[in-house]
């Protein structure tokens, strides 16, 4: 079975700071990867997702994430963060094979507070 | 476009009482459908998942069942809840062979006391 870890449950930024969040997977085979958001008081939705090909992944608001097979890693990244970025971040993997219809593995979880 | 819809958004329910959360999907047909539990600090945990009309997978041995008596609906039940059952459920649909990326529903926030 495949987990997830992500490495900081609470990150606290200033306004214009950099960010990057880890995230972890671990299994045996060829997995599809995501990165959703929940906002404060609103339902979980994807930030972006890495099947193939590029392994540097833009998604939406300025977010960007690099796939590292050798590391396992799929890490969150933004230059310059706002206020409104403060939302939890949750790291997700899927099983490549069956076309990952036996749902997502998600990690704990990270909750970040941005300080204007 | 496609919606899920999901209800009720709160529930404060006794030990011991029945439970159905209900969930439909609007805009596509025959969609993966699935049924999560997000607990703080523990992240969304995979209860849940169902391909087609009768077919659920349970990913965690529980007190809870699933049923999908229609293509776009999908119900979690409970005969007796625990107060271990507590937490936010939340519902969610996929596409068929795209990959796994899901949809979430707003949620339901299930207190048992």
């Amino acid at each position: 079975a495949q987990s997830v870890s992500q490495h900081n449950h609470h990150v606290i930024l200033s306004e214009a700071a950099s960010l990057e969040l880890g995230c972890n997977y671990s299994y045996g085979g060829t997995v599809n990867l995501f990165w959703y958001v929940q906002y404060p008081g609103q339902h979980l939705q994807l930030l972006l997702k890495y099947f193939s090909g590029d392994p540097l992944v833009k998604g939406i608001k300025g977010f960007e994430a690099e796939f590292i097979k050798s590391k396992f890693s799929f890490n969150l990244r933004k230059p310059s963060v706002q206020w409104s970025d403060t939302a939890e971040y949750f790291c997700a993997v899927s099983r490549h094979s069956g076309g990952g219809a036996d749902g997502l593995t998600f990690g704990k979880g990270t909750h970040l507070i941005i300080q204007p | 476009s496609q919606t899920i819809h999901q209800w009720p958004a709160t529930l404060v329910q006794p030990v011991g009482s029945p439970l159905s959360l209900e969930c439909t999907v609007e805009g596509t047909s025959n969609p993966n459908l699935y049924w999560y539990r997000q607990a703080a600090g523990r992240g969304l945990q995979l209860l849940f998942y169902s391909v087609g009309i009768g077919q659920i997978s349970s990913e965690v041995p529980q007190n809870l069942s699933a049923s999908r008596p229609q293509d776009r609906q999908f119900i979690l039940s409970s005969k007796k809840l625990l107060l271990s059952d507590s937490g936010f459920y939340l519902c969610a649909w996929s596409v068929m062979g795209a990959g796994g990326e899901a949809f979430f529903g707003q949620g339901t926030r299930l207190t048992v006391v």
